[in-house]
């Protein structure tokens, strides 16, 4: 079975800096999905970022781009220039493709001092 | 991207008793999914909910505990059965957009029940 660690439960930065979140997975599948989701206050999961194992590539979306390590199985997220609005706890997840869902490493709770 | 909404967003139920939780989609979609999320925990899949098949349990998950419907394309409903307060949690669906439609393996939630069992 899959599995993802997140091994920092608390992290905190401040505003305009950068952060970078971790995640290590374990899988004997050799393509599948990476995904770091945001969850506020409010609850409601909010995709940020994604990344399929066969692009080399690293994925960004504005101030969000990831590390992924294939060999490694690791895939951190960076946050740039973090704003008061990336306060949340963030999900790092894996994906088999298919009918699978997500599983879900514990979270990260990020703070964001002013 | 799905817009997806859940009935009851909350509700507070004595033990025993059981609950059925709504999930609406606002386009056809091939997979749901139902999760839990335990107080202060992550989300941990309870099952997957295809139209036209019974549903796949995980783990630790059962039938008669979790029966799930799928009518159609776009809804579905969970039941937590003969609750206790383990069951406290909240639980979310989500649904992944049809690989014609949309980005395959992306995900889309719901904006949860939260569930307290007195």
């Amino acid at each position: 079975a899959q599995t993802v660690t997140q091994s920092q439960p608390e992290m905190s930065v401040q505003e305009a800096e950068t952060v970078t979140l971790s995640c290590t997975y374990d899988t004997s599948e050799s393509d599948y999905y990476l995904f770091w989701y945001k969850q506020p206050p409010s609850r409601q999961m909010i995709l940020v970022i994604r990344q399929e194992a066969y692009k080399q590539q690293n994925a960004t979306e504005n101030r969000f781009s990831v590390n992924f390590q294939k060999a490694a199985k690791s895939f951190s997220l960076k946050i740039s220039d973090s704003q008061l609005g990336d306060a949340a706890m963030y999900f790092c997840a894996y994906s088999g493709g298919g009918a699978d869902g997500l599983t879900f490493g514990k979270g990260t709770h990020l703070i964001i001092q002013p | 991207s799905a817009v997806i909404s859940q009935k009851p967003s909350r509700d507070i139920c004595q033990r025993g008793t059981s609950l059925t939780i709504q999930c609406q989609v606002d386009s056809q979609v091939t997979m749901m999914f139902w999760y839990r999320q335990q107080p202060g925990q992550s989300l941990t899949l309870i099952a997957t909910a295809n139209q036209g098949s019974e549903a796949t349990y995980e783990s630790g998950f059962v039938i008669d505990k979790f029966p799930i419907s799928r009518p159609n394309l776009t809804f579905s409903t969970l039941t937590v059965s003969n609750m206790s307060p383990e069951d406290s949690s909240i639980y979310l669906c989500s649904v992944e957009e049809d690989i014609f439609g949309g980005i395959p393996n992306e995900q889309f939630f719901g904006p949860g029940t939260r569930l307290t069992v007195l």
